[in-house]
């Protein structure tokens, strides 16, 4: 069991720009979530998938994020034109497939957007 | 619809001093709930967690029980350490079938003081 990875773990860039992160989950998991941590917040829930359907996206996530996991098991989250107000912590988690769970989590994905 | 309330911090302790940080919840049914820690620049672990009323979750001397009657999962430690030092994060995961977000408190962060 090598945990959750994300890549990478800091993104600096331009408002404007395009950036894409990846989480790979724990290898037997096939629950997995992402979620956005703003400083001295805790963190909230952007989207859920089972296997490589996306069940549940929420509100926080705009028609500027997508998040894809193509064949079940990495997922990518991209962020389209960048804003300033994305700069956060974006983290990963998985979970196994019972009922509640467990969710264990990522480093993180660090993104300042100036 | 289900929250989490947690005392503000930060909290300031001197080594081996007694840590509570409360925590209150609301939620339908019966969730799970869960504390996780945060050391500085790094995602979250799992601290402890307990999934039904009376239990009681237990990791590092650090114990939480669920109390359903005055919906709390308090935590507790006897004598704290300077790494202890991170912010603590409460979690409440709802019952309900397919719902699977955890919703977490704002944080409190511990500072201990050798």
């Amino acid at each position: 069991d090598t945990g959750v990875s994300q890549d990478p773990r800091h993104k600096i860039t331009k408002r404007g720009q395009n950036v894409t992160f990846r989480c790979d989950p724990i290898s037997e998991h096939n629950r997995l979530y992402w979620y956005r941590q703003t400083l001295g917040q805790g963190p909230e829930f952007l989207t859920y998938f089972q296997n490589e359907a996306q069940l549940e996206k929420s509100r926080l996530l705009s028609d500027r994020f997508s998040a894809e996991r193509p064949k079940g098991s990495f997922s990518t989250l991209e962020i389209q034109r960048t804003e300033q107000g994305d700069s956060a912590m974006y983290l990963c988690a998985s979970s196994g497939q019972g009922h509640q769970e467990t969710q264990y989590f990522g480093p993180g994905t660090r993104l300042l957007v100036l | 619809g289900n929250s989490v309330t947690q005392m503000e911090g930060p909290v300031t302790l001197s080594e081996e001093a007694f840590l509570t940080i409360n925590c209150t919840y609301t939620a339908t049914g019966y969730p799970s709930l869960f504390w996780y820690v945060q050391y500085p620049g790094e995602g979250l672990q799992l601290l402890l967690k307990a999934t039904k009323a009376d239990d009681k979750g237990s990791n590092k001397g650090f114990e939480a029980t669920y109390r359903k009657e005055t919906t709390s999962f308090h935590l507790e430690k006897g004598s704290v350490q300077v790494s202890d030092s991170a912010v603590y994060f409460c979690a409440l995961l709802p019952f309900s079938g397919g719902y699977n977000k955890l919703i977490f408190g704002a944080g409190t962060r511990l500072a201990v003081h050798p």
